[in-house]
C-alpha cells in the first residue's frame, strides 16, 4: 500500500536547539498532517496543511506543505523539554477518506 | 474545539470475554470515524472505516467478525472485540474526521489499552 517515509527516525537533541523532521512519498497527497503523541495517550493535531506551498505556523512549529505535493516538513524552533514525544506526519491522498502515516520520529531532548 | 473521547481508557479482561470500546465526537458531528491498532514503538495501523449508518470498512488482514464496529449516530462508534485473547492486547485508538472535502481534518481520541490475560 502507500507508505510515507519519514525521517529521522530519531533525534536526541540539546534543550534549545532547533529540530527539523520531514515525509516524502512517491504519491500526491491532497493534504498534509502533522501529529504529536505522548506516551499511552492518543496523537494529537499540530498542523494541517490544505495547499501545495502552504507555509504554516503554530507557536514554535512551522510545517510546509511541499510544492511537488509529495513531501512535507515540520520545523521546531528553540526546542523545550515538553516537545518531547513522537511526530508523525500522515498523508491524505485525493479521493480518500483514510490517512497514510509515516513512521514516526521520536525526539528526545537533553537538558 | 475538536474534541473525540474514548471510554474506557484502560481494560483487563479475561480470554474469552468480549470488550466493547466507545469513541465520540464531543463537539462536532462525525460522518466517518476510524479505529487504529497500535503497537510498541510502532506507527498507527488503521483497523478500519467507521461511515455513520452504513456497514464498516476493514482493512485487509482485519477480521471484521473479531472487530465488531458499530456508527450508529454522528457523534458514536463503538468498537467490540469479540472473544479476546492475549493476542488481542494493544492500545486502540479511534479517530473523528471534522470538515468536508479537501478541509478534513482527523481528530484523535486518547486510545483504550486493552490487556486480556
Amino acid at each position: 500500500g502507500q507508505q510515507l517515509n519519514q525521517s529521522p527516525q530519531s533525534m536526541f537533541i540539546q534543550e534549545g536547539e532547533d529540530v527539523s523532521m520531514n515525509c516524502t512519498s512517491s504519491s500526491i497527497f491532497n493534504t498534509w498532517l502533522w501529529y504529536k503523541q505522548d506516551p499511552g495517550e492518543g496523537p494529537v493535531l499540530l498542523i494541517a496543511l490544505y495547499k501545495a506551498g502552504e507555509l504554516t505556523s503554530n507557536g514554535r512549529l512551522t510545517a510546509q506543505f511541499g510544492i511537488t505535493r509529495k513531501d512535507s516538513f515540520l520545523n521546531i524552533s528553540a526546542s523545550i523539554p515538553s516537545d518531547v514525544g513522537i511526530y508523525f506526519c500522515a498523508g491524505q491522498l485525493t479521493g480518500a477518506q483514510k490517512l497514510v502515516f509515516g513512521q514516526g520520529t521520536r525526539l528526545t531532548i537533553n537538558p | 474545539g475538536a474534541v473525540v473521547s474514548q471510554h474506557p481508557s484502560w481494560v483487563i479482561c479475561k480470554s474469552g470475554t468480549s470488550v466493547k470500546i466507545e469513541c465520540r465526537s464531543l463537539d462536532f458531528q462525525a460522518t466517518t470515524m476510524f479505529w487504529y491498532r497500535q503497537f510498541p514503538k510502532q506507527s498507527l495501523m488503521l483497523m478500519a472505516t467507521s461511515n455513520e449508518g452504513s456497514k464498516a470498512t476493514y482493512e485487509q488482514g482485519v477480521e471484521k467478525d473479531k472487530f465488531l464496529i458499530n456508527h450508529a449516530s454522528l457523534t458514536l462508534s463503538t468498537l467490540t472485540v469479540t472473544s479476546a485473547h492475549p493476542e488481542d492486547s494493544s492500545f486502540y485508538i479511534c479517530s473523528a474526521t471534522e470538515g468536508a472535502g479537501r478541509r478534513e481534518t482527523q481528530y484523535f481520541g486518547p486510545g483504550t489499552r486493552l490487556l486480556v490475560l
